[in-house]
């Protein structure tokens, strides 16, 4: 049981390149989230998604998309990417109940130059 | 709007002390909880503990419990007997429901520095 993966790690980009930031859990979690964490500040919400084919904005959507195709996988577009990207990006799953704890992936660290 | 505040930016606790890290939030909810996460230097995100805001007793977790006082709006995290390996960022978060789905909010955190 793997719990929450994420692909890359690290990545660098160009500013107006695009990439894709791969999420996926093994917990058949229904729910699932999008933070990204600026240096010195806790986690705002990009996109969350309540199931397969269903997804919403957070905080924080612009400049970014996501999909929901499968209950396990939950990619983070990057489009164009900019400076201001720069962060680190945490997906996150839960049974979907408020109460409940989210379980986080090791995150991956993006850097637009 | 939830929001959390963590007022101290950091903190230092010699190994095997206790230490409180503070949290104070704002809900107009009438049922809510709290979280706290742990955040080492390798950058995931580890549930600690929670409370609900009907939970008769504070919660605990081995050497995390949770002060929990609903007058004050705040629910700090208590670690007893700190070890080196609790030098961390830590977190306090609340749920923010709405129809149908819920997220987090996070304060700013808190940096723990625990010395020998």
């Amino acid at each position: 049981n793997a719990g929450v993966t994420q692909t890359p790690k690290f990545r660098i980009l160009k500013i107006g390149q695009s990439m894709t930031l791969q999420c996926t859990q093994d917990m058949n979690h229904n729910y699932m989230y999008w933070y990204r964490q600026d240096p010195g500040m806790g986690l705002k919400l990009i996109y969350y998604s309540v199931g397969a084919g269903i997804t919403d904005k957070g905080e924080v959507p612009n400049g970014y998309n996501v999909s929901r195709s499968t209950t396990e996988d939950f990619p983070l577009r990057l489009e164009l990417a900019a400076p201001s990207q720069t962060s680190v990006y945490f997906c996150a799953s839960s049974t979907g109940g408020p109460y409940n704890e989210q379980f986080f992936g090791p995150g991956t660290r993006l850097t637009v130059l | 709007a939830q929001k959390i505040t963590q007022t101290q930016p950091g903190m230092f606790v010699q190994e095997k002390e206790a230490v409180t890290l503070d949290c104070t939030y704002d809900t107009s909810d009438q049922s809510y909880g709290l979280f706290w996460y742990k955040q080492p230097s390798s950058g995931e995100m580890i549930f600690l503990i929670y409370q609900g805001s009907y939970d008769e007793q504070n919660a605990t977790e081995g050497r995390y419990s949770l002060n929990f006082q609903k007058a004050r709006k705040s629910a700090n995290l208590v670690i007893s007997a700190s070890q080196l390996g609790d030098s961390a960022m830590y977190f306090c978060a609340t749920p923010h429901v709405k129809p149908g789905y819920s997220t987090l909010t996070f304060g700013k955190g808190t940096m723990l520095l625990v010395s020998p």
